[in-house]
């Protein structure tokens, strides 16, 4: 089975530019998460969505962050404009659920640098 | 707010040395409790987990106690080898009684290396 997908896995960017981190989550699964790993903060959920629909996007640091699902197995997040603050290993995940007790699959990670 | 605590690294060991990697947490509803590792390079992985207290999870012979009255799920394995060197995360998934749950709030993580 293919696990969750991410592209691209790398991105090097100049500050201003619009950014597209794209995720396809494992067929079948109805939650998807984003996070956003750095060195300084460790891993911080971004925003995730329950069969499409964002639940809670409380995570998302400013309005230049946009996270959209349009459909069940697709997913983007876009930074515009990008500042270098925003570099960072940005991950998506999967599962079944919302549920506390359901497990959730990690893709490879985007790496993100703003110059 | 829900917060989780682990031991900062990096942790070295030698192969076949005994491991734990403490990890306490903090949370307003009835969490469940993982432990997730990532390789370099990767994404994370789920390693093992426990939904409610007193359960314990193993895989790969790595173990985790729930403890509700430390609020603590320590990380232990036996003999570690040098496959083991990687990042582990302590994660907590939080519910209020009925609700569903947020994302995993997670640890800082803990880099562990071990040495032939």
């Amino acid at each position: 089975d293919a696990g969750v997908i991410q592209s691209p896995r790398h991105e090097v960017t100049e500050m201003g530019q619009e950014v597209t981190l794209r995720c396809k989550p494992i067929s079948g699964h109805n939650s998807l998460f984003w996070y956003r790993q750095t060195m300084m903060r460790g891993l911080e959920l971004l925003i995730y969505f329950n069969n499409n629909v964002p639940i809670d996007d409380s995570g998302m640091p400013e309005d230049r962050f946009s996270a959209k699902m349009p459909n069940a197995s697709f997913s983007t997040l876009k930074i515009q404009p990008s500042e270098p603050r925003d570099s960072a290993v940005y991950f998506c995940a999967s599962s079944l659920g919302i549920w506390a007790y359901n497990e959730q699959f990690f893709g490879p990670g985007t790496r993100l640098t703003v110059l | 707010g829900d917060s989780v605590t682990q031991m900062e690294g990096p942790v070295t060991l030698s192969e076949e040395a005994f491991l734990t990697i403490n990890c306490t947490y903090t949370a307003t509803g009835y969490p469940s409790l993982f432990w997730y590792v990532q390789y370099p390079g990767e994404g994370l992985q789920l390693l093992l987990k426990a939904t409610k207290a007193d359960d314990k999870g193993s895989n790969k012979g790595f173990e985790a106690t729930y403890r509700k009255e430390t609020t603590s799920f320590h990380l232990e394995k036996g003999s570690v080898q040098v496959s083991d060197s990687a990042v582990y995360f302590c994660a907590l998934s939080d519910r209020e009684s009925g609700g569903g749950a947020d994302g995993l709030t997670f640890g800082k993580g803990t880099h562990l290396i071990i040495q032939p």
